[in-house]
């Protein structure tokens, strides 16, 4: 089985831009999870999808947000790009059904905003 | 909100075995993941626990106490290779929505 893919792997962005990260689970997982980390934050939720809905939330601004397609492939956007939103973005899949739950990241999306 | 403690650092000697713990406080607690994380690479699940007890999983076991908000990592007969930064994270249920809380994590060395 592929594991977790993310794209691109590296971004450079300037301030106020936009900017667009994909994921694609494995084959058969239903639910995606987005995290940021940083040195000094550590690893931060963001959310979670799973059946193109958004069912889990972290505490992060509405300038961040995602959505998931029917083919459980996920997308997060940043609007207006801030200095501290350079961060390794890391996506992580799983079956989603709760019990014995197992999740797998994907390599991550390195973010540098100058 | 929550809260999740884990010690910084840990140094432990190859062959032996070294114990991990994590404490945390939530109002909703939903279950507690285990990861592990080399330097410059993304995290490596290691295990889920939902309810009280241990589970193992070949060197590596898991333990859960809800009444304590506490979880220990156990890894047995270390190797130079588990050298890592443990991650401990709790998922809870929040205003509506289920959140997962990651601790700062712990930095193992293992040492010859």
């Amino acid at each position: 089985k592929a594991g977790v893919t993310q794209t691109p792997r590296y971004l450079i962005k300037t301030r106020g831009q936009q900017v667009t990260l994909s994921c694609s689970p494995i084959s058969g997982h239903r639910s995606v999870s987005w995290y940021q980390q940083t040195p000094g934050q550590g690893l931060q939720f963001l959310f979670e999808y799973f059946s193109e809905t958004q069912r889990n939330k972290g505490n992060f601004p509405g300038r961040f947000s995602g959505r998931q397609f029917s083919n459980s492939r996920s997308e997060m956007n940043v609007s207006t790009l801030e200095l501290g939103d350079s961060a390794l973005y890391l996506c992580a899949s799983s079956l989603g059904t709760g019990m014995q739950e197992t999740q797998y990241f994907g390599p991550g999306t390195r973010l540098l905003v100058l | 909100g929550q809260n999740i403690d884990q010690p910084t650092e840990m140094t432990a000697t190859e062959g032996a075995i070294v114990q991990i713990n994590c404490t945390y406080q939530t109002s909703g607690f939903n279950g507690l993941f285990w990861y592990q994380q080399h330097a410059g690479e993304a995290p490596t699940f290691l295990s889920y626990n939902v309810l009280d007890g241990l589970e193992e999983k070949g060197r590596f076991s898991s333990f859960l106490s809800r009444s304590k908000g506490y979880s220990y990592l156990l890894l047995k007969e270390l190797q130079m290779k588990d050298s890592a930064s443990y991650l401990c994270a709790v998922r809870d249920r929040a205003g509506g929505y289920q959140k997962v809380t990651f601790g700062t994590g712990t930095k193992l060395q293992v040492i010859p």
